[in-house]
């Protein structure tokens, strides 16, 4: 089963700042299959990024996801007061999904 | 608009059974691959068990955790995805989302439904 470590566990910013989350794998993992998802306090989570860097309809494109291999990326290029929420990344292989264990996104 | 409506979350005791449900709208159910996901209250996400669309060979695949105990099916007839839960744990206590499964990512989610096993 491939882990994947998301980093950091918190991140606390403020609007208008870039916000940089890291989602690294056991091993490597294709590009198609890393996705990222937001999830906002009692809600959903929301589907933001598939295949590493391909944006999910209606999302923003100060959202971006990039990285390959082990080490998967998202950007958020200027922090919206509604992008403050726990982001978490996801990998499809041999038939099981398996989640990171979440960034916090904070307001510093 | 998809739309994804879990029921059947209750309070049970360790050892018990639940089935939960999920009717599905929107889009064409029986070309769908449909997921699980639970999140154990204040934790992350966990996937649970995945179920492919009938023309796709209808097979399923879970997660370690819940092997040998969860059953995912589905009634393309009544638009419906199931989750059969025996031999309850109380780390089984979680929200469980039904979720559709395009490519190798979760699309749409339902609100969920809790499931809390506690003698």
């Amino acid at each position: 089963e491939i882990v994947l470590t998301q980093s950091p566990g918190t991140l606390s910013l403020s609007p208008g700042e870039r916000a940089t989350l890291s989602c690294r794998a056991s091993q490597s993992v294709g590009s198609s299959y890393l996705a990222w998802y937001q999830q906002k306090p009692g809600q959903s989570p929301r589907l933001l990024i598939y295949g590493a860097s391909s944006r999910a309809t209606g999302i923003p494109d100060r959202f971006s996801g990039s990285g390959s291999g082990t080490d998967f990326t998202l950007t958020i290029s200027r922090l919206e007061p509604e992008d403050f929420a726990v982001y978490y990344c996801q990998q499809y292989g041999s038939s099981l999904l398996t989640f990171g264990g979440g960034t916090e996104v904070e307001i510093k | 608009e998809v739309q994804l409506v879990e029921s059947g979350g209750n309070l049970v005791k360790p050892g018990g059974s639940l089935r939960l449900s999920c009717a599905a709208s929107g889009f064409t159910f029986s070309n769908a691959w449909m997921s699980w996901v639970r999140q154990a209250p204040g934790k992350g996400l966990e996937w649970v068990g995945r179920i492919k669309s009938k023309t796709d060979g209808g097979t399923t695949d879970y997660a370690a955790p819940v092997k040998g105990r969860f059953t995912v099916s589905r009634d393309d007839s009544k638009n419906t995805l199931y989750l059969q839960m025996n031999g309850l744990k109380t780390e089984d206590t979680a929200v469980y989302f039904c979720t559709t499964m395009v490519g190798y990512h979760l699309k749409y989610w339902g609100q969920g439904t809790l499931v809390t096993v506690s003698s």
